[in-house]
């Protein structure tokens, strides 16, 4: 069974720092993309980020550039994001997803974690 | 930026038929954005419904149905439920590894 795990969430002062983990398990880490899409409370969904299978390249929202950074452990099935600089917008649940890209034929996410909250406020 | 566009609300009476639609600020979408829809009730995990425009999720009853109508892509739910009453957003793919998140409609049965 796949499972995608998030942790890591919590209250953060704007400015702060603060590290998302997501451990996979259930399917082979290493041929997927991975991704992290969040949720500002009583909004829609947003991607924030995605990594490719190998970690060679990575992707954000114009929002998070240069503030967030996103890194998987292929070893330790896992998944990061590191958010520096952090805002009050910043503010919401962190989903960790799978990608299917189906040799590049295709996009969309497959499975999702159940999310983390951050929190941004002082 | 590109903007993805969904109507904010829906209402559908039980045992009816709703098509949400999903579409582009600037310019049509066809399949190259491999449209994908999810379904989402208020404080839940996203559930995957349709990708690549058309392909059932596991799992996801064929009530459920994907397709580009003119210039958009589609979601059709027939025989409307009252578990089929909550958030629905669309993705479509833009290239380069980015994907964009439509609004969200939010479905109402009654």
């Amino acid at each position: 069974e796949v499972q995608l795990v998030e942790s890591g969430g919590g209250l953060v002062q704007p400015g702060g720092s603060l590290r998302l983990s997501c451990a996979a398990s259930g399917f082979t880490f290493n041929p997927y993309w991975m991704s992290w899409v969040r949720q500002a409370p009583g909004k829609g969904l947003e991607w924030v980020a995605n990594i490719k299978q190998d970690g060679s390249e990575t992707y954000y929202v114009d929002s998070v550039k240069g503030r967030f950074t996103i890194s998987k452990d292929i070893a330790k099935t896992s998944l990061y994001l590191e958010m520096n600089s952090l805002r009050a917008e910043d503010t919401a649940v962190y989903y960790c997803a799978r990608v299917v890209r189906g040799g590049y034929s295709t996009y969309y996410f497959d499975y999702w974690g159940q999310g983390a909250l951050v929190t941004v406020a002082s | 930026q590109t903007v993805v566009t969904q109507e904010p609300s829906f209402s559908v009476s039980p045992g009816g038929t709703v098509t949400l639609t999903c579409g582009l600020s600037s310019g049509s979408v066809s399949t190259n954005y491999y449209p994908s829809w999810y379904q989402q009730t208020p404080g839940q995990t996203p559930r995957t419904l349709i990708y690549s425009t058309n392909t059932r999720s596991s799992g996801v009853p064929d009530r459920f149905s994907g397709s580009i109508l003119g210039n958009k892509a589609a979601l059709t739910i027939t025989g409307a439920q009252a578990d089929d009453e909550c958030d629905y957003y669309c993705v479509l793919y833009m290239g380069n590894g980015i994907p964009v998140f439509g609004g969200g409609t939010k479905l109402t049965v009654l």
